[in-house]
């Protein structure tokens, strides 16, 4: 257990809907990021927050948009969802500096 | 562009001692890490390198050559949990993509 959570840990909707993903980061951890990993696919990164601050930004759609809130949860949100937006994606904590990034057990998203 | 490359499969038995490389074009980096990552699982951190040279953590040692762009993960004593993907990842200095993770190597550990 990473310590960090996120939540659903299924969702299933459909094309053109719109969903909202969860995650806590461990305690005492300020960085969180967002990734997406599609079938059999590696890890694309999505955004970095740190401490409420969007720090990094990586191929994030525009339908795609996040915020971390002052307790540093972090939400994700997808919007006019398409099929190929199915897939896994992962939150990650870490203090930010260090390389280690301590990854959630991600929610599995299905567009139908 | 940014990339890191990787085998896509390797396979090993029990007890022996597998190599996996990770090859990189990437114009700046901080450091090297490599993750595991079992099926329908979460990745999970094993090794970074911050400079040149070998890591050891127990079973698992990392290297990194900056000057010849090359990084690898070498498991030793391989077990059949040992059995699932790896990754090499950089947190690059600038770039759109920050944090880039390579391919993926696939691991079999053969009974």
């Amino acid at each position: 257990d990473s310590g960090v959570t996120q939540t659903p840990k299924h969702l299933i909707t459909a094309t053109g809907q719109r969903v909202t993903l969860r995650c806590s980061p461990r305690s005492g951890d300020l960085s969180v990021y967002w990734y997406q990993q599609s079938l059999d696919q590696g890890l694309q990164f999505l955004i970095q927050y740190y401490n409420g601050e969007e720090r990094a930004k990586g191929n994030i759609l525009e339908r795609f948009s996040a915020q971390q809130f002052p307790d540093l949860h972090s939400e994700l949100n997808l919007s006019s969802l398409e099929l190929g937006d199915s897939a896994l994606y992962f939150c990650a904590s870490s203090v930010e500096g260090p390389a280690t990034q301590y990854f959630g057990p991600g929610t599995r998203l299905l567009v139908l | 562009g940014q990339s890191l490359e990787q085998p896509s499969e390797v396979t090993a038995v029990e007890g022996a001692i597998v190599q996996i490389n990770c090859t990189y074009q990437t114009s700046g980096f901080y450091g090297l890490s490599w993750y595991q990552q079992h099926d329908g699982g979460a990745p999970t951190f094993l090794s970074y390198n911050g400079l040149d040279g070998l890591e050891e953590t127990g079973r698992f040692s990392s290297f990194l050559s900056r000057s010849d762009s090359y990084g690898y993960l070498l498991l030793q004593e391989l077990q059949m949990k040992d059995s699932a993907s790896y990754f090499c990842a950089v947190r690059g200095r600038s770039g759109v993509c920050k944090y880039i993770f390579g391919t993926g190597t696939r691991l079999k550990v053969l009974a």
